[in-house]
């Protein structure tokens, strides 16, 4: 089952500027992790933020969790054609360590 | 996180016959693996979580006697489209929980496309 629901939907940014994309979940979870996905491609993991961390930051990634609100955003700085693609937060918990992926925001940079 | 080879990344068959996908594990040891399916546009839904020398374990509305899971070592889990039909034809992905690292690794994917 999905439980994340992501937005927005999509989202069309020029080279240089910011991009924030934000997921809100149902249940309890154990971390919350956000993955990239290039057109007709696998995943590839960005970055976890744990249920006791607040933020997170990679690179040009930074990642805020709400565990009151059940939320989480995830933003690009300084954004690149090259980031554009498809992104996913996914959720953790105890259960079998199943992941359980939101709908995702489709992102484009535009040179 | 571990490396995951997915195999093939695309194949077409048709109504009727089957179809095996392969997801291996190159560098790490997968008791467990995951197989989801993704349509266009769409998130990733799980379908069945692949045990080691077990049963695998399916979600709610995923039929088991049609999505055939078979994870007889460490390093390789299989899936089979039984008797496909236009419907099954989606983008299949397995992964793997790598060791001490809380990400997944995925595998490349493969493109189903039953006519």
């Amino acid at each position: 089952s999905q439980q994340g629901e992501e937005d927005p939907q999509a989202l069309s940014i020029q080279e240089g500027e910011n991009a924030t994309m934000n997921c809100s979940y149902k249940t309890s979870i154990n971390n919350l992790q956000w993955y990239r996905q290039n057109s007709g491609r696998g995943l590839v993991h960005l970055i976890l933020i744990r249920s006791n961390e607040r933020e997170k930051h990679s690179g040009r990634l930074r990642v805020t969790l709400d565990t009151s609100k059940k939320s989480s955003s995830l933003l690009i700085t300084a954004s690149r054609a090259a980031d554009t693609a498809s992104y996913f937060c996914a959720t953790g918990n105890n259960q079998g360590g199943k992941l359980i992926f939101g709908q995702g925001t489709e992102l484009s940079v535009k040179p | 996180g571990a490396v995951v080879s997915q195999h093939p990344s695309r194949v077409i068959c048709k109504s009727g016959t089957s179809v095996k996908i392969e997801c291996r594990s190159l560098d790490f040891q997968a008791t467990t693996m995951f197989w989801y399916r993704q349509f266009p546009k769409k998130s990733l839904m799980l379908m069945a979580t692949s045990n080691e020398g077990s049963k695998a374990t399916y979600e709610q509305g995923v039929e088991k006697d049609k999505f055939l899971i078979n994870h007889a070592s460490l390093t390789l889990s299989t899936l089979t489209v039984t008797s496909a039909h236009p419907e099954d034809s989606s983008f299949y992905i397995c992964s793997v929980r790598g060791g001490s690292f809380y990400g997944y690794t995925f595998g490349s994917g493969t493109r189903l496309t039953v006519v």
